[in-house]
């Protein structure tokens, strides 16, 4: 079993959709979170951090469940701009040194 | 905002040649990571630094070395490439701390002939 887990996709959507990709982890030790954005042949860009609580930064809203040890990004109103790679990311670590990538979900967005 | 700069966004070498691929972060970053990302295969770590002159091996070491002289750059060394080392590879930075997360270059697309 991978150490983190993501649908590869592709996800179709129109624009206007919601939007939901979910991320499974298999350490409980975990002790953070992100999404990173990648557009096709770029860098991986931090999209946002995930908090215990769930956080939002405008259309995104990302949400973590510790006890089923799973992530999630919610995006609203989709955008053709929004169409990329997402990739969920766990830290276990103490000093941020154990970083894993998941391997991404594929998101088109059409008109 | 932080800024990681790769040397290189594309690079043509030919097998058995030495190769550097520097990176440099301007946010006196504790930690710095090379990777390589091919198609399927995603993320793979190859090695990291925590502090100036100290080295780790991540994943898939074999084939590299890395330098780390001051703490702003990282540089990754393909002491005789081949043919599988074509990919991309990219250079992270982070603060030190469970809840930092990494920065990244832009990244460099190595060929090898």
């Amino acid at each position: 079993r991978k150490e983190v887990e993501q649908d590869p996709g592709p996800f179709n959507v129109p624009e206007g959709a919601t939007v939901a990709f979910n991320c499974t982890y298999s350490n409980s030790a975990s002790q953070s979170f992100f999404w990173y954005r990648q557009d096709c042949r770029k860098e991986p860009k931090l999209l946002m951090s995930v908090y215990s609580s769930g956080n939002e930064d405008g259309r995104f809203t990302a949400q973590l469940n510790r006890a089923s040890q799973y992530i999630s990004l919610l995006i609203r109103d989709s955008k053709l701009s929004d169409s990329a790679t997402y990739l969920c990311v766990v830290n276990s670590g103490t000093g941020g040194f154990k970083t894993i990538f998941g391997a991404g979900t594929r998101l088109f967005v059409k008109a | 905002d932080v800024k990681v700069t790769q040397s290189s966004r594309y690079l043509v070498k030919r097998t058995g040649e030495k190769v550097f691929l520097e990176c440099v972060q301007d946010m006196d970053h504790e930690n710095m990571f090379w990777y390589r990302q091919d198609p399927g295969l995603g993320l793979r770590l190859i090695y990291f630094s925590y502090d100036v002159k100290m080295k780790e091996k991540g994943d898939i070491p074999e084939g590299y070395s890395v330098s780390r002289e001051k703490k702003e750059r990282f540089s990754l060394i393909l002491e005789s490439a081949s043919t599988n080392q074509t990919s991309m590879y990219l250079c992270a930075s982070s603060r030190t701390g469970g809840y930092q997360p990494q920065h990244f270059g832009d990244g460099t697309r190595l060929s090898i002939l």
